[in-house]
């Protein structure tokens, strides 16, 4: 799978968007970026997924670079709640293996 | 959602002995089951993947006969750590999926170890 790379930290205000980039430049045309979170001492929490359109649930929105080697996630409205590391992974929908590889991630600290 | 539970949610062991970890999957059958391990600060690694009534593919560098697992049902996967050691304390995840191939994986709320 392609490797990905996300700053180590950020910090976002309660209330405001946090916009947390990932770029993932040898991403093959059939991987798709994925998004988990971790809370501290907890297990993964899936947030979304996209292949190349922009995609929204309830819990975030994912904004992919036209040319794909880049992407955002977007938590348009952060509480302290989300205060957790975010891992942006890349993977082959369908593929032989099915795991997830994590990187280092981002630690979003929100603050009120 | 669906929902995976592991048991116990920490435990503590002296060296030597052996721990089992239970991973569950409470409403949906699980063809495949993962297991990481967490070490403080950092990310997760993936130590081996289990299906349902067969061997489990251990990644390069997690021993076999340490680490033993074993994914008897469709709901039920089991992490074996035997003899114990210090250095095995660490934050144990598991999580399942439905589909081998699907895009969601279901995580457990893991499981702190801790050998004294």
């Amino acid at each position: 799978d392609a490797k990905t790379t996300q700053p180590p930290s950020m910090d976002c205000a309660e209330g405001r968007a946090a916009n947390l980039p990932c770029n993932h430049s040898t991403i093959s045309g059939n991987e798709y970026v994925y998004w988990y979170r971790q809370i501290h001492s907890q297990g993964p929490q899936y947030i979304i997924h996209g292949l190349k359109n922009n995609e929204t649930n309830e819990m975030a929105s994912l904004i992919i670079t036209e040319d794909r080697k880049s992407s955002t996630l977007i938590l348009p409205h952060a509480t302290l709640r989300d205060t957790a590391v975010y891992y942006c992974i890349v993977r082959v929908y369908g593929g032989s293996q099915g795991n997830l590889i994590f990187g280092k991630g981002t630690k979003l600290s929100v603050k009120p | 959602g669906a929902v995976v539970s592991q048991h116990p949610s920490w435990v503590i062991c002296k060296s030597g002995t052996s721990v089992k970890i239970e991973c569950r999957s409470l409403d949906f059958q699980a063809t495949t089951m993962f297991w990481y391990r967490q070490f403080p600060k950092q990310s997760l690694m993936l130590m081996a993947t289990s299906n349902e009534g067969s061997k489990a593919t251990y990644e390069q560098g997690v021993e076999k006969d340490k680490f033993l697992i074993n994914h008897a049902s469709l709901t039920l996967s089991t992490l074996t750590v035997t003899s114990a050691h210090p250095e095995d304390s660490s934050f144990y995840i598991c999580s399942a999926t439905q589909d081998r191939a699907s895009y969601e994986q279901y995580f457990g709320p893991g499981t702190r170890l801790t050998v004294t």
